[in-house]
Formats: structure tokens, sequence, C-alpha cells
């Protein structure tokens, strides 16, 4: 399995300023995710982020609100753009295995709290 | 889109008895179909996971069971243990030889394993 590390694991923001996470794997990876999990609620896909192209966002979400960078295989970032309470939840990072193909696996997580 | 629904939301069983969750998918074309444990500030953790051409696959306590025709699956976990205690959730994806989908998720089952 990789190793997904995400800084910061958490952040407290306020209203209108963005926020930017990272996410690291230890390995080599092509295919990369970004989900969001609401307090208490399940994981929802926000986009896939490939490298070497654009990433490609799910029903509701926009790159405006969401932009995405992935400059290298091991490494992505997702930023929250013009934040609300209501972008309060824990972003997750995932990555399809590098051996295996489709089992996916995911970061820590980073708690955002938005005020 | 694929939906994916899971029940119970809760299950509350006694240490050393049999724990069942169940989901159903929407989407025929899904062929990869994970459970993740998520327990408190962690990240999911993917414990299980079988493709579409197995109808059940075993690891130790844990198996999971595939109905392509109903599309329905489940998780069962045998001889309970304390540390058995936290949200698992199912989820369901396209993989192809390229790559593979975000996942689709249910929405969790909190299971507590009462000594």
């Amino acid at each position: 399995s990789a190793v997904i590390s995400q800084k910061p694991s958490r952040d407290i923001c306020q209203r209108g300023t963005s926020l930017t996470i990272q996410c690291q794997v230890d390995s080599q990876v092509t295919m990369m995710f970004w989900y969001r999990q609401q307090p208490g609620q399940s994981l929802t896909l926000i986009a896939t982020a490939n490298q070497g192209s654009e990433a490609t966002y799910e029903s509701g979400f926009v790159i405006d609100k969401f932009p995405i960078s992935r400059p290298n295989l091991t490494f992505s970032t997702l930023t929250v753009s013009n934040m609300s309470p209501e972008d309060s939840s824990i972003y997750l990072c995932s990555v399809l295995s590098p051996t295996s193909g489709n089992e996916q696996f995911f970061g820590p997580g980073t708690r955002l709290t938005v005020l | 889109g694929e939906n994916v629904e899971q029940h119970p939301s809760t299950l509350s069983v006694q240490e050393g008895d049999s724990a069942v969750i169940k989901c159903t998918y929407s989407d025929s074309a899904s062929n990869y179909f994970p459970w993740y444990k998520q327990e408190l500030g962690k990240g999911p953790q993917l414990i299980i996971d079988i493709r579409s051409n197995v109808g059940e696959k075993k690891d130790q306590r844990i198996a999971v069971t595939l109905n392509k025709t109903a599309k329905h699956f489940s998780l069962h976990i045998t001889e309970t243990q304390p540390e058995d205690s936290a949200v698992y959730f199912c989820a369901a994806s396209l993989y192809s030889g390229g790559g593979a989908d975000g996942l689709t998720f249910g929405k969790g089952t909190h299971l507590i394993i009462q000594p």
C-alpha cells in the first residue's frame, strides 16, 4: 500500500479566505482523488487529478472553487477558495495503488473549520 | 451516476457475535466493491474488497459476498472484538485497464461492539 500524508492536519479559517491542502505520497502514482467528508457524513468525490492533465470535477464541484494542482506523480494540492462555513469538512486525498491498480488508499485527512 | 445504499446506519452487537452490513448499488457497470473502516479522527482504511468476477472473498474474520444479479454486496465480521468498533463504509466503482473511477460511498454503518 502507499503511505499518504496531508498538510495541514487541521485548520480554522475565516470566511472569504482560501486554504491550500497538500497531499504527498511515498511512491509514484498516476491517479489521485480528492474527497470531502462533511461532519458525521459519508465521503463525496470532488475531483480526479491525473498527472499531466486537467483535473476532472464531479457534479456540484467547480474549478474556481476547488482548484487542483498535480505537478508530479507524488504530489497534489487542493485549494478551497473564498471559504464559507458550509465548507467546513474533512478533505481527503486518495491514490490508486501503484501495484494492484484498483485499490484506493486514503490519507489521514485535513479537518477544516470555517468561522 | 452510481448510487450506493447502505444498511443499517447503526449496528450494536455483543462481543463474540457476528455483524453483517449490507449495500446495494445501481450501476450494473460497476465492477469493484471495497469496504473501508474509519476510526475517529483517521482516514478510511481499506479492509477488504471484491471484484465482480468473484462471489465471495474471505480474510480471517472478515468476508465479503457479492450478488451481481441483485446488485448487492455484504460485509460479514465474525467473532467481533472491541477493536472492531468503528464506522464502516461500502463503496463501488468502475475499474478498467487504464485506471479507475473515483469511489461512490454508502452512508456508513456505525458498528458498536458491546463488551
